[in-house]
């Protein structure tokens, strides 16, 4: 089946620093991506809509100049926490529609991001 | 706005059956998923329903009825690793495959 991969699995950063996060669609082209962030024992919640060729488009609330999302090719989209803090600090998901009319959606392993 | 409503925590023994609800209010519908999601990990589909109707799919079913906002996942011959967060979601029409989720029920399956 359809897989998504996502990098890197964990990581940790010091405050004011950014880090990007890749998601990777394999065997498959994904023009729409999504990103979800998640928090201790809550749901998920969708940040973005990473869309191949033209701007993202952001959920409110959500900072598009502090989530930076960048979808450059078919196959992959990035997600960069631009200078990064403690509050930050969260479950980062993404995923692509896939299956037979992209009914599903297939996520990916997930980052851990801690901010220190 | 959106509101998906489940428990937040619910309990079973080895080898039973065990039905998590779901209710929700959405602006549209167009498919109600569930998910499974073990602790660090990602989710992974579990079900899909449209119509109205049972949907098997070996232990697990999921049911939805349209007219009352509802749906229900049914787990049988429960296993120990069936402990995990089971999550709601709901498709509304939009331009996009966007899924809004339900807070989750965590299931612990028990010997």
């Amino acid at each position: 089946g359809a897989v998504v991969s996502q990098h890197p699995s964990r990581v940790i950063c010091k405050s004011g620093t950014s880090v990007k996060i890749e998601c990777r669609s394999l065997d498959f082209q994904a023009t729409t991506m999504f990103w979800y962030r998640q928090f201790p024992k809550k749901s998920l919640m969708l940040m973005a809509t990473s869309n191949e060729g033209s701007k993202a488009t952001y959920e409110q609330g959500v900072e598009k100049d502090k989530f930076l999302i960048n979808h450059a090719s078919l196959t992959l989209s990035t997600l960069t926490v631009t200078s990064a803090h403690p509050e930050d600090s969260s479950f980062y998901i993404c995923s692509a529609p896939t299956g037979a009319g992209a009914n599903v959606l297939t996520f990916g392993a997930g980052s851990r991001l801690t901010v220190l | 706005g959106q509101n998906i409503d489940q428990p937040t925590e619910m309990t079973a023994t080895e080898g039973a059956i065990v039905q998590i609800n779901c209710t929700y209010q959405t602006s549209g519908f167009n498919g109600l998923f569930w998910y499974q999601q073990h602790a660090g990990e990602a989710p992974t589909f579990l079900s899909y329903n449209v119509l109205d109707g049972l949907e098997e799919k070996g232990r697990f079913s999921s049911f939805l009825s349209r007219s009352k906002g509802y749906s229900y996942l049914l787990l049988k011959e429960l296993q120990m690793k069936d402990s995990a967060s089971y999550l709601c979601a709901v498709r509304v029409p939009s331009g996009y495959s966007t899924l809004t989720f339900g807070k989750g029920t965590m299931l612990l399956v028990s010997p």
